[in-house]
């Protein structure tokens, strides 16, 4: 089983449609949870992070973690053509022997207007 | 510009050849992460440098190797380089956390 496991879509939707976006992981001592946006042609840059079970949101989007099922979601409301990118999952065990980034490979996403 | 440089943007090379890649961090970060983009493998960590030392290696290839030098810029050397090692490569800083600052990659082609 992978360490990292997500829906690499793709996904189309209409302007303005809720997307959901998730991924697994199979690792109990995971507890950081970030999501990152990927533009065709650039580096992932940082769109949510948190560590906790629970929700976060900032503006249209809400990162929502259950560590329980060990499972992540990132939810984009109002979506905007703007918001067509690929989408990367990304989990670490900051502290532990693994300093870094596991990264799931990415749902693309595409906004219709 | 997310304040991470790499260079060159963009390389074309034969198989069997070496390259080197350089990486630039944002100011003040002390972490150089190196990962390898190709479209069935997703994002691969390859190697960190904390501060001018190793400190977490992925699944880097005897053929390649890296070092941060005291001015914290890092350098990715890939050798004797197959088809196969054609993918994005990237570079990201970090201070002391996870929100990890990608520059925009160098795309490498092996001919």
């Amino acid at each position: 089983q992978k360490e990292v496991e997500q829906d690499p879509g793709p996904l189309s939707v209409p302007e303005g449609a809720i997307v959901s976006l998730n991924c697994t992981y199979s690792n109990s001592a995971f507890q950081y949870f970030m999501w990152y946006r990927q533009y065709s042609r650039k580096g992932p840059e940082l769109l949510m992070y948190t560590y906790s079970s629970g929700n976060k949101e900032d503006g249209r989007f809400t990162a929502q973690v259950d560590k329980s099922s060990k499972y992540i979601s990132l939810f984009i409301r109002d979506s905007q053509p703007s918001d067509s990118a690929t989408y990367l999952c990304a989990i670490g065990d900051y502290g532990g022997s693994q300093g870094n980034l596991i990264f799931g490979k990415g749902t693309k996403l595409s906004v219709k207007p | 510009d997310s304040g991470v440089t790499q260079t060159p943007k963009h390389l074309i090379t034969a198989t069997g050849q070496r390259v080197t890649l350089r990486c630039s961090p944002r100011s003040g970060d002390l972490s150089v992460y190196w990962y390898q983009q190709s479209l069935d493998q997703g994002l691969q960590f390859l190697i960190q440098y904390y501060n001018g030392e190793e400190r977490a290696k992925g699944n880097i290839l005897e053929r390649f190797s890296a070092q941060q030098f005291p001015d914290l810029h890092s350098e990715l050397n890939l050798s004797s380089l197959e088809l196969g090692d054609s993918a994005l490569y990237f570079c990201a800083s970090t201070y002391a956390s996870y929100g990890y600052t990608f520059g925009s990659g160098t795309r490498l082609t092996v001919v």
